[in-house]
């Protein structure tokens, strides 16, 4: 069963960069998925945030494309978010996801999901 | 990108059948055959339901079915019981190699 837990610090200031990690275990992610970040903001909906295959690969959701940096560090088997200039509208539950094994378009396995604060 | 749109409520009582729409464009929907739902209960972490479309994942009750007509996908919940009262959200693979959610729809079960 696969296993996801992110981590990171739950408040941020605003301008500064959110910065989590996603921790897998019980499964490579070595193995043949993207991985992914998702977010919700408070009472709101899901939105996707970006991928990243172990080899390097991204995609990133183009309303965030320039501000958000998605790594993978296989030798932690975890995968990281950097999102830069944060506002308010950043707070929210940010989960990590497996993507299905390729060529799969879904999310499978999730996180349990951290909250991020932007404030002062 | 755009969210896709969904109605922000359905309802139904026990045993009845609902449906919840996903419209979106031929940039995302419409483009591929790449749609799939979550569930979500209050607090908790999204359920991964349906994908490809119409495919269940093992585990899935075969309550929950979803098909797709043009830019629009459905998702249909038969014989609706009390758990499945839920947030329910499509998702499209998209252009670009990106993914678009929907704007999600609550199940109410009366």
């Amino acid at each position: 069963q696969v296993q996801l837990q992110e981590s990171g610090p739950g408040l941020v200031k605003p301008s500064g960069t959110l910065s989590l990690t996603c921790a897998v275990a019980d499964y490579s992610i070595s193995n043949n998925h993207y991985w992914n970040w998702v977010r919700q903001a408070p009472g709101k909906g899901l939105e996707w945030i970006g991928e990243i295959h172990h080899r390097g690969t991204t995609n990133y959701s183009p309303s965030l494309r320039g501000r958000v940096t998605i790594s993978v560090d296989k030798s932690k088997n975890q995968l990281s978010l950097e999102l830069s200039s944060v506002t308010a509208a950043d707070t929210a539950v940010y989960y990590c996801a497996r993507g299905g094994l390729i060529p799969g378009y879904y999310f499978d396995y999730w996180g349990q999901g951290t909250l991020v604060t932007v404030s002062s | 990108q755009s969210a896709l749109t969904q109605p922000r409520s359905v309802s139904g009582s026990p045993g009845q059948s609902v449906t919840i729409s996903c419209t979106g464009t031929s940039s995302d929907v419409g483009a591929y055959n790449y749609v799939s739902w979550y569930q979500q209960h209050p607090g908790k972490v999204p359920k991964f339901m349906i994908y490809d479309v119409s495919k269940r994942p093992s585990g899935v009750p075969d309550r929950f079915s979803g098909s797709k007509s043009g830019n629009t996908a459905s998702l249909t919940i038969s014989g609706l019981q009390a758990e499945d009262e839920a947030d329910y959200y499509c998702c499209s693979y998209a252009v670009s190699h990106t993914y678009v959610f929907g704007s999600g729809t609550k199940v109410t079960v009366l």
